[in-house]
């Protein structure tokens, strides 16, 4: 299965402030068909997940311009410009290129 | 509005078996492929099963295969989990989720495999 490992694991950070999560998967998740299948998740305390990025760095609907997701091959990162207090939870990277898909052992983001 | 709905989980003994049902609106269920999600208490995410839109290709996680069977109900819009030979790690709450790519997830259902 591909390991997936985030960095850090806890990531305190002040309201207004930058904020970014490491990703790093342990085989190349460019897929055959060109794409990458690298997405990210938040998990509000009490919430089911909720999707933010899709395929490295595609916002989706109704995610503040905040958010933004880049990399390549094994290596990605999500980027907060500027914490805002709704953000904090739990961020999970997770790969669909390989099955089993898998997911980081989350970040726990807290102001 | 994408809705996903899931629904039979509950206490069961170890051994035991249990279904889950998902049902979906507000998107064209045919077209798309579907996945169960697990959560343990406390832990983080596992993916442990993905169906085709048509039903004809399924995968599972080597956790689960061969006690836990997905299918699908395109007319009913509906997505289950057949879970057999229930284990207490496989306690956790199942999310239901659109596509391999989860673009939407239910509200999950508790599965609590105990004695």
């Amino acid at each position: 299965d591909v390991v997936m490992t985030q960095s850090p694991l806890s990531l305190p950070v002040t309201l207004g402030q930058p904020a970014s999560i490491s990703c790093r998967s342990s085989q190349s998740l460019v897929y055959s068909d060109g794409n990458t299948y690298l997405n990210w998740f938040q998990q509000r305390p009490g919430q089911s997940p909720r999707r933010l990025i899709y395929k490295v760095s595609n916002r989706d609907s109704g995610v503040p311009d905040r958010f933004s997701g880049s990399g390549s091959g094994t290596d990605f990162t999500l980027k907060i410009s500027r914490v805002e207090a709704e953000d904090v939870g739990v961020y999970y990277c997770m790969q669909n290129t390989h099955w089993p898909n898998t997911f980081g052992q989350g970040t726990k983001l807290e102001i | 509005e994408v809705q996903l709905v899931e629904s039979g989980g509950g206490l069961v003994q170890p051994g035991g078996s249990l279904r889950l049902s998902c049902a979906a609106s507000g998107f064209t269920f045919s077209d798309s492929s579907m996945s169960w999600v697990r959560q343990a208490p406390g832990e983080g995410l596992e993916c442990v099963a993905n169906i085709k839109r048509e039903g004809s290709e399924r995968y599972y996680a080597d956790s689960v295969r061969g006690r836990f069977t997905i299918s699908r109900d395109n007319a009913k819009n509906s997505l289950y989990l057949q879970m057999n030979s229930l284990r207490a790690e496989d306690t956790a709450v199942y999310y239901c989720a659109r596509g391999g790519l989860l673009s939407a997830w239910g509200q999950g259902t508790l599965v609590t495999v105990s004695s």
